[in-house]
């Protein structure tokens, strides 16, 4: 069966420092992968999205980046973190139907 | 511009009883609908969802409908269990894209012993 492994759970950060939350599917191949976040009383945005090794979309203009360095690994990354990153981020991974599964979340603090 | 949209931000329901949480859409080219459920600190996890070419989707508890002509969908929950409180997100898929889905802000469902 397929997994999807998300960590760190929880990170506070001072602002300025960088970023790196890291995701890993296993039991599946080629599967899409997402990074969303929820702020605070408010839903699931779509940050970034990917369909293959190195083929990386971005949804909105932000201060974060991603990478997918191998076929289940999916990094979210920043140079230096602004107190509005502040979330709860989450990677989820999908084939073709359309289902998207999500892994537990990074609660990420700024301060 | 909001194309999916939960207009109940919460709902509470006494143990037992039908647990109805609504969920519309805008976009016309939508063509597949899921329910998630969240606790908090934890990802959302899949419940169900509908194809556009039904009405109705079942599965145990829980029922999915879907009004096309309103562009309504709603998710029915019956009995209601305590263990069924958490955030219900809806979301929607458009027809030219296997990738997004579109999310509504979610609705914080209680259900009382």
């Amino acid at each position: 069966s397929q997994t999807i492994h998300q960590w760190p759970a929880t990170l506070v950060q001072p602002v300025g420092s960088p970023l790196s939350l890291e995701c890993t599917v296993e039991g599946t191949s080629n599967p899409n992968l997402y990074w969303y976040r929820q702020a605070a009383g408010r839903g699931l945005q779509l940050l970034f999205y990917s369909v293959g090794i190195g083929q990386i979309s971005s949804e909105v203009p932000q201060n974060l980046s991603a990478s997918r360095p191998q076929d289940r690994q999916f990094i979210l990354s920043s140079k230096k973190l602004l107190l509005s990153d502040s979330g709860f981020y989450l990677c989820a991974w999908s084939t073709g139907t359309g289902n998207q599964y999500f892994g537990a979340g990074t609660r990420l603090s700024v301060l | 511009d909001q194309q999916v949209k939960q207009n109940s931000p919460s709902l509470s329901v006494q143990e037992g009883r039908i647990s109805i949480l609504n969920c519309d859409y805008t976009n016309s080219m939508f063509d597949y609908f899921l329910w998630y459920k969240k606790y908090p600190a934890e990802g959302p996890t899949f419940l169900i969802s509908i194809s556009s070419i039904k009405d109705k989707n079942e599965d145990g508890r829980f029922t999915v409908f879907l009004n096309k002509s309103a562009k309504h969908l709603s998710l029915h929950i019956v009995p209601s269990q305590p263990g069924d409180s958490a955030v219900y997100f809806c979301a929607a898929k458009n027809g030219g894209s296997n990738y997004k889905l579109t999310f509504g802000k979610g609705t914080l469902l209680t259900v009382n012993p």
